[in-house]
């Protein structure tokens, strides 16, 4: 079972379109992060939300952590080609060391 | 300022070999995890060192998997008698001691070792 459920797995959209991504669970995370990995290479880190109900932005993409603290979405406006590749939601629970990751979400943007 | 390096990139060997990976965590990080990661799935815990103490092992640890951290500063990863199955992303990340990282705890990644086992 996996702790963080992301989706959708996949996501193809036209350029300049806007999308969300969910990462949902039933534990609270004491923080949460957002990374962004391209093929061949590790996750880099985009964002950390910490605070229920918190909202950060990032030029077109847009985090926000829910006020129980168990779930997150990413939404990005006007989508560009750049944009593509997998991005995965992360989260430490309760008191843990180690990050339990979603499986993930790929997106493609077309131009 | 150099982030997490991984060496190498790429390994490519046969089903029987041993093999050895390193991980240089950001200078001033004192901890170190490796995780898993196979296609299409998000990374998964393997284990994680406090400066020298490795403190936390995964069940995904079987006994041919080996990490160390001599000196608190790189790490290595063995793998004994790969196994097929062994095919995989493998990624280090590291992180600001308990008292700096405060609330946020952020992880920072290498680029990853792909391992592919004919």
């Amino acid at each position: 079972t996996q702790l963080l459920e992301q989706s959708p797995q996949f996501l193809s959209i036209q350029e300049g379109e806007n999308l969300t991504v969910y990462c949902n669970s039933s534990s609270v995370f004491s923080s949460l992060q957002w990374y962004r990995q391209e093929p061949g290479e590790g996750p880099v880190l985009l964002v950390t939300v910490v605070t229920g109900g918190e909202v950060k932005k990032l030029k077109r993409l847009t985090f926000q952590f829910g006020d129980a603290r168990k779930d997150s979405s990413l939404h990005i406006t006007a989508a560009q080609p750049g944009d593509t590749g997998l991005y995965l939601c992360a989260g430490l629970p309760g008191s843990a060391r180690q990050l339990t990751f979603g499986s993930g979400t790929q997106l493609t943007v077309l131009p | 300022d150099t982030g997490v390096s991984q060496d190498p990139r790429h390994k490519i060997t046969k089903r029987g070999q041993n093999v050895t990976f390193r991980c240089d965590p950001i200078s001033e990080h004192n901890r170190l995890y490796w995780y898993r990661q196979t296609l299409g799935q998000g990374p998964e815990f393997l284990t994680y060192f406090q400066n020298e103490a490795q403190l936390e092992k995964s069940r995904l640890l079987s006994d041919r998997f080996s990490a160390e951290r001599p000196k608190g500063s790189f790490s290595t990863l063995e793998i004994q008698r790969t196994e097929q199955g062994d095919s995989a992303m493998y990624l280090c990340a590291s992180s600001l001691p308990f008292r700096l990282a405060g609330i946020y705890n952020e992880q920072f990644f290498g680029p990853g070792t792909r391992l592919t086992v004919l």
